[in-house]
This record gives C-alpha cells, structure tokens and sequence, in this order.
C-alpha cells in the first residue's frame, strides 16, 4: 500500500495548456504539502495544507492552485503552463507538520514543451 | 538571506568506510534539522531528525550532530556499502513548519 501517492508520474504537455496533479496520503497525516524539484535538484516548498487549511502559500504564481478536498487529498492545477514550470513536482504529508519528518511520493516529472 | 550548503556535489568512498556529509547553514536559527536520502526518480525518504537541543542521534549505522553554534550538522555513516550509494538532503525546519532544504550530496560507496 503506497503511503503517499501522486498521479500521473510524467506529464508532457504544450504550452499554454492546463494541467493537474493528484496527490492522496493514507497515513491519516493532518499536514500536506506540495514541493518543486528543479534540475538542480533544489527542493522548494510551494504549498502547505493542515488539515484542508492553507498555512504556507510561498511566492508562488497565481497560475498554480492547490486545493484539498480533504486531509487525505492535495491537488495541484497549473494554468496556462510555461517551459519554466518543467521540473518534478513532489507532494509530502507529515503528523502535525512539525518534527516528523514528511513522507514524499515518488514525484510527478512535468515537461512543457 | 537564508543558506544552506552541502559539501561538494559528489563524494566518493570505498566500501567499509565512514562516509561523511556536511549540511552548513547562515542567517537561520532552525528547531530542528532532518535528513533525508533520495535515490534517482524517487521521492526522499527520510531518515533522522535532530532538534536544536540535542547533539546527537543515532540509527542503526547512522549518526547524525547538530552544532548550533558552528551552523552545521553532520551526518555519518559507518560501514558504508554500495547500497547506501545515493544522494543525501538535508532539511531545516523552523517552527513554522516550513522546511528549507539544501542542494544534496550525491554518495557513491565503490566496492
């Protein structure tokens, strides 16, 4: 049973398009988060959901948008996707967001093209 | 501004060795540091955590330290096999939740 799971793994897609991504845990985390993984393999936080609530919303465009559903679901839709937007997307959850440790998924690969 | 380095991109020992990573970090003051270990087309996996009171901690072949007075942790692996080959984050984590990663250090362990 995967822990945290994100579909789809690749994503290729023209420019311009929009895209989502699905993420659900099944670890009865509170706390979700989604992160970007560049080609200098830098690791940065994008969003934060506690328990459906948004607590960490860094600068990120306003073409991206979480949503959670529910604490075990954190989505990402991408708007109007750009050739910069290229990278892996991970999504992570953890206990109460703060010395857990997360748990990642296995990455979603998004090429713009 | 906030930063954190790990040492050098690649680090290359012999099977049986310690292998150790260095995570170096200015302009923070984290409640605690994590590390996690990431193979090629997977998530990172964690590992240990570390909190800002503690020195060090311990897992099976791993050891990690925190100095918080130098601004480093270091993360130590004894017996190193080829299996352990990989690359290795490190995190730093206020108490907002907000983790901070650095750029990794990829270990490969030679037979």
């Amino acid at each position: 049973d995967t822990a945290v799971s994100q579909t789809p793994k690749y994503l290729v897609t023209q420019m311009g398009n929009d895209k989502s991504i699905k993420c659900e845990q099944n670890l009865g985390h509170d706390t979700m988060y989604w992160y970007k993984q560049d080609s200098k393999k830098f690791l940065k936080i994008m969003f934060s959901y506690n328990n459906k609530e948004l607590i960490i919303n860094e600068t990120v465009p306003n073409r991206f948008s979480p949503k959670s559903p529910d604490k075990a679901h954190l989505n990402l839709h991408i708007n109007s996707l750009e050739l910069g937007d290229s990278a892996v997307y991970f999504c992570a959850s953890s206990q109460n967001g703060q010395g857990a440790g997360y748990t990642f998924g296995s990455g979603t690969r998004l090429t713009v093209v | 501004s906030q930063k954190i380095e790990q040492n050098s991109e690649a680090l290359n020992i012999q099977e049986g060795k310690t292998a150790t990573l260095t995570c170096n970090y200015t302009n923070y003051s984290p409640a605690y540091l994590q590390w996690y270990r990431q193979d090629p087309g997977r998530g990172p996996v964690f590992l240990l955590l570390i909190r800002e009171n503690e020195k060090e901690k311990r897992k099976e072949r791993l050891k990690v330290t925190f100095d918080t007075t130098l601004k480093q942790s270091l993360f130590h692996i004894t017996a190193s096999q080829p299996a352990d080959s990989a690359t290795y984050l490190c995190a730093l984590d206020s108490n907002a939740g907000k983790s901070t990663f650095g750029d990794g250090t990829t270990l490969t362990v030679k037979p």
